[in-house]
């Protein structure tokens, strides 16, 4: 199994603050790669998709990067509604695995 | 738009069964992968299963031990999971989930989630 691991597990940062989280893979997962959103007590959402592929209706201060085994989202400018748990998900191939999650908070 | 609705989920003891159900509509079911996430209580998420389009294969995380079934009825738009001789630790959110492609991908659609509790 490909085992996924982000960093930092948690990430506090201030209104504006350009945040930076990055994801590893235990072997190459090309770009099939995506990231999601996740707030208490709701599903998940997709951010992310192919790496660098912004889904529909999420703002463009979301942005992600890499290949192989390394992948970052970023996102550009902390707003309070990105106060959430971040995760990142591989689908080269089964079992689909995620990350274990990294929570920001924002000041 | 894509909708997803579990239900099913439930408190129920060890060693018992529940089958969810998740309704899909917005999008042509039978032409999408379906997948089972889970969640257990305060940890991440976990690929459960998922059934495919083409082939109609089913694959399950190694962990279930032959103990869950995924299946789908395109005529009703609805995928199942059946799952067998539960235990404390399936206790988790089980999210239905759109895959993107026919034969996997990512994950383009949730449902909000059923809480299955396995307790005595």
């Amino acid at each position: 199994d490909i085992q996924m691991t982000q960093s930092p597990s948690t990430l506090s940062a201030s209104l504006g603050d350009r945040v930076t989280i990055t994801c590893r893979a235990s072997q190459s997962v090309s770009r099939w790669l995506a990231w999601y959103q996740q707030k208490p007590g709701k599903a998940p959402k997709l951010l992310i998709y192919r790496a660098s592929g912004l889904e529909s209706g999420v703002p463009s201060r979301f942005s992600g990067r890499g290949s192989g085994t390394e992948f970052t989202l970023t996102i550009s400018s902390l707003q309070p509604d990105d106060a959430a748990t971040y995760y990142c998900h591989q689908y080269d191939s089964d079992p689909r695995t995620f990350g274990q999650g990294t929570k920001v908070e924002v000041k | 738009e894509v909708q997803l609705v579990e239900s099913g989920g439930g408190l129920v003891e060890p060693g018992g069964s529940l089958r969810l159900s998740c309704a899909g509509s917005g999008f042509a079911f039978s032409n999408y992968g379906m997948s089972w996430v889970r969640q257990a209580p305060g940890k991440g998420l976990e690929w459960v299963s998922s059934i495919r389009v083409h082939s109609g294969t089913t694959h399950y995380v190694d962990s279930l031990k032959g103990r869950f079934i995924i299946s789908r009825d395109t005529s009703k738009n609805t995928l199942y999971l059946l799952m067998n001789s539960l235990r404390v630790d399936d206790t988790a959110v089980y999210y239905c989930a759109k895959d993107d492609a026919p034969d996997g991908g990512y994950f383009n659609g949730w449902g909000q989630g059923t809480l299955v509790t396995v307790s005595s």
